[in-house]
C-alpha cells in the first residue's frame, strides 16, 4: 500500500449536500494535514492534527469540518459548500509536525478533485 | 501579496532545452524545498536547501539556495517531456511550510 491514500479521487457535489473526503497514511507519522489547492494560488494550509489533536484552524469556513479518529486517518467533512470551494483538495502526513527541517517534509496523497455545482 | 513568488508562472519547451525557474522572497528563511506535481499526483519533495550559497544536484536538476536564504533557483539541463509537471517551492516560517503558487513546466517532444 503506497504512503498516503485520498477517496475518492473525483467528487461533484451540489452545494446542498454533504460528502466526505477520506485520507490514510501508512507511513507511521504522528501528524497529518489538509491542503487546498486552486489554479495559479498556492497551497492553502487548512487544518493541522498532531497525535490526533487539531493544533491549527486556518480560519476555514465551517462548512470544511476535519475529524482526525486515529493517527492513520483523517477526514474532511463537507456540507454546504459552494462553487468557489471546488479545488484540488491535499492530504499530506509528516512525522512530526513542523516542518522543513532537515529530514522534514510533507507526504502528500493524490488528492480530491473537488467540483461543486 | 504573496510570500514566496515564482517565476515565470508558465513555461513550455522542446526536448533538449534548458530552463530554470526561480523562487524570490524578501524574507530569510532557515531552509527551503523543491517540490514536482505530475497531473493528477500530490507535490513530491525533489530537494531541500538550508546553507546559504548551497548547490545541490538531481541527475539533470541543479538546485540553488541565494547566499541570504531568500531566494532559490531550479535549472534544469537537456529537459525531457518526463519533466513536465508543476514545480513548488516552499518554505518554513514560524514552523509552517509556506508554499509558492507554482511554475507549469510543459516539454514538448
Amino acid at each position: 500500500e503506497t504512503g498516503v491514500t485520498q477517496t475518492p479521487r473525483h467528487l461533484v457535489m451540489g452545494m446542498t449536500n454533504k460528502k466526505s473526503l477520506k485520507c490514510e497514511q501508512h507511513l507511521g507519522h504522528n501528524a497529518m494535514y489538509w491542503y487546498k489547492q486552486s489554479a495559479k494560488k498556492p497551497l492553502e494550509l487548512m487544518f493541522v492534527y498532531s497525535l490526533e489533536e487539531r493544533v491549527e484552524n486556518n480560519s476555514v469556513p465551517s462548512r470544511f469540518s476535519p475529524e482526525c479518529p486515529n493517527s492513520s486517518h483523517l477526514f474532511l467533512h463537507l456540507h454546504t459548500l459552494q462553487p468557489e470551494d471546488s479545488a484540488l483538495y491535499l492530504c499530506a502526513s509528516s512525522q512530526e509536525m513542523f516542518l522543513g527541517l532537515a529530514g522534514s517534509h510533507p507526504n502528500f496523497g493524490p488528492g480530491t478533485r473537488l467540483t461543486v455545482t | 501579496t504573496q510570500l514566496l513568488e515564482q517565476s515565470p508562472q508558465f513555461l513550455s519547451i522542446q526536448e533538449g532545452e534548458n530552463l530554470t525557474v526561480y523562487c524570490n522572497s524578501s524574507s530569510v528563511f532557515s531552509s527551503l524545498q523543491w517540490y514536482r506535481q505530475e497531473p493528477g499526483e500530490g507535490p513530491v519533495l525533489l530537494v531541500t536547501v538550508v546553507t546559504g550559497g548551497e548547490v545541490k544536484k538531481l541527475k539533470r536538476l541543479t538546485f540553488q539556495f541565494g547566499d541570504a536564504r531568500k531566494d532559490s533557483s531550479l535549472h534544469i539541463t537537456a529537459a525531457q517531456p518526463g519533466d513536465t509537471g508543476l514545480y513548488l517551492c516552499a518554505a518554513t516560517q514560524g514552523g509552517k511550510l509556506i508554499f509558492g503558487q507554482g511554475t507549469t513546466l510543459q516539454v514538448k517532444p
